[in-house]
């Protein structure tokens, strides 16, 4: 099993509407979370770290689930600049230098 | 954007010859970190520094070799390039970690490889 597993996708979306992915991490140690965003061709970007309690960014809102050891993003209002590959992350609970990336869940936002 | 940039951002080289990426950040953070990206596989961390001339391994470190000098520099050298090193590069940086965490990496635009 992989230590952090995403639904590839693609996920194809009309604009306007409301999307969510999960992810889930096989280590129940793991204290920070974060959703980033790859555009083609580029570099992974910071999306926003996970809380606890849950976290909003405007249209984008992340939950965490511990007892069952999964991360959500949930993206409102799609818009089409949010076409992307959408990356969850963990930290490596055997070295705290070191995060791990799942592989990515495709967003396809057409108008 | 966190000022990190890597060069060459594209190298084509040939199997065998030793190839070195540099990345540079004016961010002074402590952590630095070499992923490659392939399709399917995902980002895999290659190498990682916690400190100047403090590196260790990652895990796919086979064939490659790093330097820190300084805290701004940190140099990813493929000893002898072949043709599975194809990928792109990425070089990422870290603040010192939070008590009981890890602070988020910021990543530089990437090196593109190929290796005939």
């Amino acid at each position: 099993r992989k230590e952090v597993e995403q639904d590839p996708g693609p996920f194809n979306v009309p604009e306007g509407a409301t999307v969510a992915f999960n992810c889930t991490y096989s280590n129940s140690a793991s204290q920070s979370f974060f959703w980033y965003r790859q555009d083609c061709r580029k570099e992974p970007k910071l999306l926003m770290s996970v809380y606890s309690s849950g976290n909003e960014d405007g249209r984008f809102t992340a939950q965490l689930n511990r007892a069952s050891q999964y991360i959500s993003l949930l993206i409102r209002d799609s818009k089409l600049s949010d076409s992307a590959t959408y990356l969850c992350v963990v930290n490596r609970v055997d070295s705290s230098y070191k995060l791990i990336f799942g592989s990515g869940t495709r967003l396809l936002v057409r108008p | 954007d966190a000022g990190i940039t890597q060069s060459p951002r594209h190298k084509v080289t040939e199997t065998g010859t030793p190839v070195t990426l540099r990345c540079h950040q004016t961010e002074n953070h402590r952590y630095m970190y070499w992923y490659r990206q392939d399709p399917g596989h995902g980002l895999r961390l290659i190498h990682y520094s916690y400190g100047v001339k403090d590196t260790d391994k990652g895990e796919v470190s086979d064939g490659y070799s790093v330097s820190r000098s300084k805290t701004e520099d940190f140099l990813l050298t493929l000893e002898s390039a072949t043709s599975s090193q194809t990928s792109v590069y990425f070089c990422a940086i870290s603040e010192s970690k939070l008590a009981g965490g890890l602070r988020e990496q910021y990543f530089g635009p990437g090196t593109r490889l190929t290796v005939t």
